[in-house]
This record gives C-alpha cells, structure tokens and sequence, in this order.
C-alpha cells in the first residue's frame, strides 16, 4: 500500500515564524501535492511539485513555499506564519500514467492541523 | 472555470438503507472523476475513478456511475453500514496534467 507520511499531526506555532511542514511518500510517485483544507472552502491547492526540484503554483500559494529536493520527499514552508493560516493541510502523491497525471488517483496523507497564535 | 457541487451537504440514514450521493460539474470536458472518502481528522482515501469514456465503476458495495453530458456523477452505496459514516468527496481533473477541482463533500452519517 502507498503511505504518505506527514512529519505532525498537530502543530501550534506564533505569528511571524518560519514554519515547516513535511511529507514523504513510499511509493517513487512523480508528482506530489499540498492542500489546506477550511470548513465551508473544502479543499484547495497551494502548490504541486511533478518532478524533483520543479514546482507549480496552485490555486493559493500565496504566504507559502515549497521545495521538492528528493523525489519522496515535499516540504510546504511558511515564511512568516500568520493567524490566516491557520487550518488543516494535506499532502498528496500520485504517479504520472497513461494520460498524465491528473488520470491517476491521489494518495494523501493524515494531515497536518496547524494552530497559528 | 470548472466549479464541482455536492448535494445535499449531509445526510443521516438508518442503517442498511440503500443510498445516493450526488455530484455535479459545470464544464463537460472532464477527463476523469474521482470519489474520495475522508473520516473525521483524517486525509482522503480514493474509493473509485471513472474514465471519461466509462459510464461506471464498481468496487464492492459501492457504484459509482458518470454522466458527462449532463455534467453528474452518482455514488450508490449499498446496504449502508454505519463504518460508511465519513465525508464523500468527488473531484474532476479538466484535463491529463491539471490539478483536481473537488466538491465540499457530502456528510454521511449511517445510524445503527
């Protein structure tokens, strides 16, 4: 089975620091993907990484970084953490088949629930 | 742009009850849809994806049919247990290399 592992399941930080949320995944997946996850929003994607050391920009990668220096593993930095970030934040992997990569079932991981103070 | 809705946003049946969660997208051209299961404070478990030139896919109790035309997708749920209280989630990629759009999810809670 693919595990998709991320670092915390439960982090509480203060505004204005770095913060750093990491995930691996087991199973050699090309593409790798990080979400937040807010009551009433769903599901939205910050960036995505289809190879080591490329990254692409999703629907709200604004506040945030990413870096992708190993093929397993993806980080999600915040550079200067604020009350707004404050939220549930998943991590992804998938392979690229037949069709790209968007034709193949994502595996995520547990979550992170970040509390910014 | 691709917009994915899901109604009724929470459901309660009794347990056993044969049962539908709907779907639906704005825009047709769709390369797949995807159904995913999430449990409270947990991540997504994917439960089935259909092809777009698929009009559906089975895996145990669950079925899961797609109608591009009309932009719909139904996941059927048979002889619901009260281990398939979660959230329901589907989602499309508009195409081979984009990210998913996902729904907010349909909250179901099976009653024993």
């Amino acid at each position: 089975d693919v595990k998709v592992t991320q670092s915390s399941r439960y982090l509480v930080k203060r505004t204005g620091e770095k913060v750093f949320l990491e995930c691996v995944q087991d199973m050699d997946h090309e593409n790798m993907f990080w979400y937040r996850q807010d009551p009433g929003l769903g599901l939205r994607l910050i960036y995505f990484s289809y190879d080591v050391k490329m990254k692409e920009k999703g629907d709200i990668p604004e506040g945030y970084s990413v870096s992708r220096e190993k093929k397993e593993r993806f980080s999600l930095i915040l550079e200067s953490a604020s009350t707004n970030q404050t939220s549930m934040y998943l991590c992804a992997s998938s392979l690229t088949g037949t069709g790209g990569w968007g034709n193949q079932p994502q595996h995520f991981g547990d979550g992170t629930r970040l509390s910014i103070l | 742009k691709q917009e994915v809705t899901q109604i009724p946003a929470a459901l309660s049946v009794p347990e056993g009850e044969n049962l539908v969660l709907n779907c639906s997208f704005t825009d047709s051209a769709i390369y797949n849809l995807q159904w995913f299961r999430q449990d409270p404070g947990k991540g997504l478990t994917s439960l089935l994806l259909i092809q777009s030139s698929q009009r559906e896919q089975t895996s145990g109790r669950l079925n899961a049919s797609l109608d591009k035309s009309s932009g719909r997708s139904t996941l059927y749920i048979a002889a619901s247990q009260p281990g398939d209280s979660a959230t329901y989630l589907c989602a499309v990629p508009p195409s081979g290399n984009t990210p998913l759009v996902f729904g907010k999810g349909t909250r179901l809670s099976v009653i024993a």
